[in-house]
C-alpha cells in the first residue's frame, strides 16, 4: 500500500510571500496525484490532479504542482499568497485503486 | 449537481454505544469511500466501494466497525460498540469510478464520551 509524506506541518507566511508545499509517497507503479485544500468550516475540495501527461499542472487560484516522477514528489506551489488561502492542504496519491492521503500543512496567511 | 450528502453532520454518544452515518453519493458515481480523519492528521481510508461491492476494507476494525451499500447508491457506516479513540470526522466521499477524483461531503463530527 502506498504511503504519503507531507512536512512542515504548520506554516504561517505574510500576504504576497510565495508557497511550496511538499509532498513525497512512495508507490512503484502508476499513480494518479491529488491537491485537496479544506477551508475552515468548509469540506475537502479538490485543488489540481495529475493523471498523466505535462508534469506541470494549473489548479484553481493561481496553485500550481509538478510531478517529478524520479524524486515520488508532487509538490505545490503558489508564488504569491492571500489572506484567503489560509487553510488545510492535503496531498493524496492513487495507487492500485485506493486513494491515500498525508497528514495535511495548516496554512496560515497573514494580512 | 448536488454533492455529496452526509448526516447527521455532529453526534455526540458514550463510549459502548452503538452509532451509524448516512452518506448520498453524487448521482451517477461507482465509487464510494469512507475516511475517518483524526484531529490532526489526513483522512485515512476505512472502506471503499464499487457499486454494492467492497473493494477496499483493510483498514477497517472489522470488530467494531461495519458498512454497507445495498442498492449500490447510498450508504451507511456503523459503529458498535464505540470507543473513545473513535472521536473524529467520518467523510464520506464518491467518484465516477476507481480511476478519477473524489468529491468529499461535509463530514459527520463524531465525540465519544
Amino acid at each position: 500500500a502506498q504511503s504519503v509524506s507531507q512536512h512542515n506541518h504548520h506554516v504561517i507566511l505574510s500576504e504576497a510571500a510565495s508557497l511550496e508545499l511538499g509532498c513525497n509517497y512512495s508507490y512503484g507503479g502508476t499513480v494518479n496525484l491529488f491537491w485537496y485544500v479544506q477551508y475552515p468550516g468548509q469540506h475537502l475540495q479538490l485543488l489540481l490532479k495529475y493523471f498523466s501527461g505535462d508534469p506541470l499542472v494549473k489548479g484553481i487560484k493561481g496553485f500550481e504542482a509538478e510531478f517529478i516522477k524520479s524524486k515520488f514528489s508532487f509538490n505545490l506551489r503558489k508564488p504569491s499568497v492571500q489572506w484567503s488561502d489560509t487553510a488545510e492542504y492535503f496531498c493524496a496519491v492513487r495507487g492500485n485503486n485506493r486513494l491515500a492521503f498525508g497528514k495535511g500543512n495548516q496554512v496560515v496567511v497573514i494580512p | 449537481e448536488a454533492g455529496v450528502a452526509q448526516s447527521p453532520r455532529y453526534k455526540i454518544i458514550e463510549k459502548r454505544q452503538s452509532v451509524a452515518f448516512w452518506c448520498n453519493p453524487i448521482s451517477g458515481h461507482a465509487t464510494l469511500y469512507w475516511y475517518q480523519q483524526i484531529l490532526g492528521q489526513g483522512p485515512k481510508l476505512l472502506i471503499q466501494f464499487q457499486n454494492n461491492g467492497v473493494v477496499d476494507d483493510s483498514q477497517l476494525p472489522k470488530d467494531r466497525f461495519s458498512a454497507e451499500r445495498l442498492k449500490g447508491v447510498d450508504s451507511t457506516l456503523k459503529i458498535q460498540p464505540a470507543k473513545l479513540e473513535d472521536s473524529a470526522v467520518y467523510l464520506c466521499a464518491s467518484s465516477r469510478d476507481q480511476g478519477t477524483e473524489a468529491f468529499f461531503g461535509q463530514g459527520t463530527r463524531l465525540t465519544v464520551v
